[in-house]
């Protein structure tokens, strides 16, 4: 079953501390996106990777960080230094052509 | 900013009527429009795209239509249905130091009359 898998579901913060929400697709696509959504707002571009062991910011990367050792993940942390990290968070991937696939999504809230 | 965005944020329309969701866009250098649909705690999924040397293409019960000369875009889904409630975005192509990304609009929320 081909895909793109986010985890968790849903997510809790705590002041002061760092949280990593993991995206892995299987759809063997070189590009992975990082994109914020807050309620009633479109999506907004946080970080995205065209290939492996490279990655740009977005328009709101400050208080986040990413990785992508691995053609297949792409992880976000979500660092102490994002003030207000409330949000739905979306991992996307692209093949060859211009279509984003999405994840289901991870809800962060902070406690 | 935002250089795509959605003429209304809300649209309710009555099951079984036709549905136009509008999008304006600010980017005469962006090639490809796409559109798609988000339900409630769910990811977007792919409706339909259309590339700017077309003004319309046409799929299962939705229609896009791309104006270039006022820089406008529209879905059309024809004999709405509940299962088409939904928020639904408009995103253009737009390049980004040499690698494509997309850009959103806030979208529009499609609401179904019984």
């Amino acid at each position: 079953d081909g895909g793109i898998t986010q985890s968790p579901k849903y997510l809790f913060r705590k002041e002061g501390q760092n949280v990593t929400l993991s995206c892995e697709q299987n759809l063997n696509h070189d590009a992975m996106y990082w994109y914020r959504q807050d309620p009633g707002q479109g999506l907004r571009l946080i970080y995205y990777s065209q290939i492996v062991n490279d990655f740009q910011k977005g328009d709101i990367a400050e208080g986040y960080s990413v990785s992508r050792e691995k053609k297949e993940s792409f992880p976000l942390t979500v660092t102490s230094a994002q003030k207000n990290p409330t949000a739905f968070y979306l991992c996307a991937s692209r093949g060859n052509f211009e279509k984003l696939f999405f994840g289901s999504g991870t809800q962060l809230s902070v406690l | 900013g935002e250089s795509v965005g959605l003429h209304l944020p809300t649209l309710s329309v009555q099951e079984g009527d036709n549905s136009i969701i509008n999008c304006a866009y600010s980017n005469s250098a962006s090639d490809y429009f796409i559109w798609y649909k988000q339900e409630s705690g769910k990811g977007p999924q792919f409706i339909i795209d259309i590339r700017s040397n077309m003004d319309k293409r046409q799929g299962q019960r939705v229609t896009v239509l791309l104006n270039k000369t006022v820089k406008h875009l529209s879905l059309q889904i024809a004999a709405t249905q509940p299962g088409d409630s939904a928020v639904y975005f408009c995103a253009e192509n737009i390049q980004r130091g040499g690698a494509d990304g997309l850009t959103f609009g806030k979208g529009t929320h499609l609401i179904i009359q019984p």
